[in-house]
């Protein structure tokens, strides 16, 4: 058990549907990514939120937002869905308190695989 | 573009040899590297980092060799054990000029098999 948790596990929904994606950080940890790993791709970075703020934005479509909560739990809400959004979501967490030495270590989550049909 | 290429998507080595996973990146800012493993139905679980001012890091039977003026690094297993069969991924990060970091930036990963 990484310290990281999702939920749904697994999701099948049909397009056009909305969904939502849940991450609870490890503990003590500040930050939350959400990547997406679709077939035959690596893991693309999709948004980045420290301490309840928008960090950084990576390759995330206009349908796809994000909010992470006071509680640092974080959901990633996908919308209009299309065949093309399936895949594996990770949802990762790391300290980073603003210093850093050191690698940025981030930890895993198990992922939510999400089929649209 | 993408920052990170990892151009093997599979290795397949025997048991009890050296397995040598390789990774070229494009972004001089990048200053960390790490290699994380994932086994199916997991999430990917960190394995070995190395900063930019090194060129060697070692821990157990993993190494990391990086060779900046390349843009190239690589990771070695030795002996390769079975468990080790796995996608290997490659990242890099950035550290702001201001304290912090981004997150990673991920090649494709590496599928290594590990032949008994």
């Amino acid at each position: 058990d990484s310290g990281v948790t999702q939920t749904p596990k697994h999701l099948i929904t049909a397009t056009g549907q909305r969904v939502t994606l849940r991450c609870s950080p490890r503990s003590g940890d500040l930050s939350v990514y959400w990547y997406q790993q679709s077939l035959d791709q690596g893991l693309q970075f999709l948004i980045q939120y420290y301490n309840g703020e928008e960090r950084a934005k990576g390759n995330i479509l206009e349908r796809f937002s994000a909010q992470q909560f006071p509680d640092l739990h974080s959901e990633l809400n996908l919308s209009s869905l299309e065949l093309g959004d399936s895949a594996l979501y990770f949802c990762a967490s790391s300290p980073m308190t603003g210093t850093i030495s050191g690698a940025n270590v981030l930890t895993f989550g198990a992922g939510s695989r999400l089929t649209v049909l | 573009d993408q920052q990170v290429k990892q151009n093997s998507p599979s290795l397949s080595v025997q048991e009890g040899r050296i397995s040598i996973l390789n990774c070229d990146y494009t972004n001089s800012m990048f200053d960390y590297f790490l290699w994380y493993k994932k086994y199916p139905a997991e999430g990917p679980t960190f394995l070995i980092s190395i900063s930019s001012i090194k060129d060697k890091n070692e821990d157990g039977r993993f190494t990391v060799f990086l060779n900046k003026s390349a843009k190239h690094l690589s990771l070695h297993i030795v002996p390769s054990q079975p468990g080790d069969s796995a996608v290997y991924f490659c990242a890099a990060s950035a550290t702001y000029s201001g304290g912090g970091a981004d997150g990673l930036t991920f090649g494709k990963g590496t599928h290594l098999i590990i032949q008994p």
